[in-house]
């Protein structure tokens, strides 16, 4: 089946430390992103990239690095310069942004939570 | 830059009743999208609008993209339970190269 995985589910992370959240998808589409969601809030845009070997930052990009070495893979680096990390962390995937616009497929989301 | 904004921040309604959330934008908009989040979950996609004062029907919900594209709404005839959950608008602007959420609008509903 075709879709977009995350991982892992749930995240802890001592202060001080990096972690990697892994985002997979096998949709064939060019662009991806990484979105924040505190509780109660909506989504906060970290980075997207809209081609492999390329990516740029969002709203809300310090403390977070990303790459895209593949089409398929959009991994996300929340490094110890983040200082509130403790959150829901959602990747997307759609077509390349153009006029006629595709939904945004959403992972499941990975929680982080530092310890 | 471009900011989206909803109202209301949260509804609660009886089922059985009516259900509206609005969508503005700072700028023109090239589309708009809608997403529905139920608790504990990921955003899912519900439609996307192009055109100045669009109209679109899913069952029970009506989309309607403003005239003048800098809003939009989505109202929900005779809510259910099923229908609780976090609404979302994504808004792209003309020169734009992703899209902008809203904060959302959570609706209960109670029984």
């Amino acid at each position: 089946d075709g879709g977009i995985t995350q991982s892992p589910k749930y995240l802890f992370r001592k202060e001080g430390q990096n972690v990697t959240l892994s985002c997979e998808q096998n949709l064939n589409h060019d662009a991806m992103y990484w979105y924040r969601q505190d509780p109660g809030q909506g989504l906060r845009l970290i980075y997207y990239s809209q081609i492999v070997n390329d990516f740029q930052k969002g709203d809300i990009a310090e403390g977070y690095s990303v790459s895209r070495e593949k089409k398929e893979s959009f991994p996300l680096t929340v490094t110890s310069a983040q200082k509130n990390p403790t959150a829901f962390y959602l990747c997307a995937s759609s077509s390349f942004p153009q006029e006629g616009d595709t939904e945004a497929f959403f992972g499941q989301g990975t929680r982080l939570t530092v310890v | 830059g471009q900011q989206v904004m909803q109202i209301p921040q949260y509804q609660h309604v009886q089922e059985g009743e009516d259900f509206t959330t609005y969508c503005n934008s700072s700028t023109t908009l090239s589309n708009i999208q809608w997403y529905k989040q139920r608790p504990g979950g990921h955003p899912v996609f519900l439609i996307q609008l192009v055109k100045s004062g669009e109209v679109k029907k899913q069952k029970r919900l009506t989309f309607q993209f403003g005239e003048a594209k800098k809003n939009s709404s989505l109202h929900i005839t005779a809510t259910q339970t099923t229908d609780v959950g976090t609404y979302f608008c994504a808004g792209r602007g003309r020169t734009g190269l992703n899209f902008v959420f809203g904060p959302g609008t959570r609706l209960s509903v109670l029984p």
